[in-house]
């Protein structure tokens, strides 16, 4: 079954530099790649998504980049804000399975 | 259009008794998913249901845990005679099909004493 491995666990930025956080996954089928931010306490809520059919999708100071043929795939935040703090969760998804989750990313924006 | 609910928010049961956690899925979503939550760790996919239908159960502990999506209500995921290490926080999704954007249910949070 699919595989999501995620990088880094941790990550502290200065607020106004930018963050990357890095996924693989090793279903070369997966087409789908969501991104989610869960706040402390309260429930993961997706942020931005990628299918497998473009390279890279961008949504104001975010965006996810994908490269199928090394099947890794990552999420960029430029100009970080203390409100960006939170935990990030890269998924896979492919075909009638379920998402698989990341084991998180916990950014931490100080001002 | 109301989002995922789920209910209780928080329960609190003793070792032993019965812990039932409900979801309600978004209007028009006829896919729901369960995940568990510990503390300082990602979501660990449980069951995935449509309607009346258990699709996947692969990441369920096959003792102890069901869960149901009746024609009628919400899905219901049941837990028996619970033990401390079911203390989580269990989430429900839904979704219109299985390739779209998964939605969040605010959580349970199981405490168990």
């Amino acid at each position: 079954g699919e595989n999501v491995e995620q990088h880094p666990s941790t990550l502290s930025v200065q607020e106004g530099d930018s963050a990357v956080i890095k996924c693989t996954y090793s279903d070369s089928a997966s087409n789908y790649f969501p991104w989610y931010k869960q706040e402390l306490g309260k429930r993961p809520q997706l942020i931005i998504d990628i299918r497998s059919n473009v390279g890279e999708k961008k949504d104001q100071r975010i965006a996810v980049t994908l490269n199928k043929t090394a099947k890794h795939f990552s999420l960029h935040i430029t100009e970080t804000q203390p409100e960006d703090s939170a935990v990030y969760f890269c998924a896979a998804h492919s075909g009638n399975t379920p998402l698989v989750f990341g084991k998180g990313t916990r950014l931490s924006v100080i001002a | 259009n109301a989002g995922v609910m789920q209910n209780p928010r928080h329960l609190v049961r003793r070792r032993g008794q019965e812990a039932r956690l409900r979801c309600s899925p978004m209007k028009g979503h006829s896919h729901v998913y369960w995940y568990r939550q510990l503390p300082e760790e990602g979501l660990k996919f449980m069951v995935y249901l449509q309607k009346e239908n258990i699709i996947d159960e692969s990441g369920m502990p096959k003792e102890r845990f069901s869960a149901e999506f009746p024609k009628e209500g919400p899905s219901i995921l049941r837990i028996q005679q619970v033990v401390r290490g079911d203390s989580a926080a269990y989430f429900c999704a839904s979704s219109p099909t299985t390739d779209n954007e998964q939605f969040f249910g605010p959580g349970t949070r199981l405490t168990v004493l």
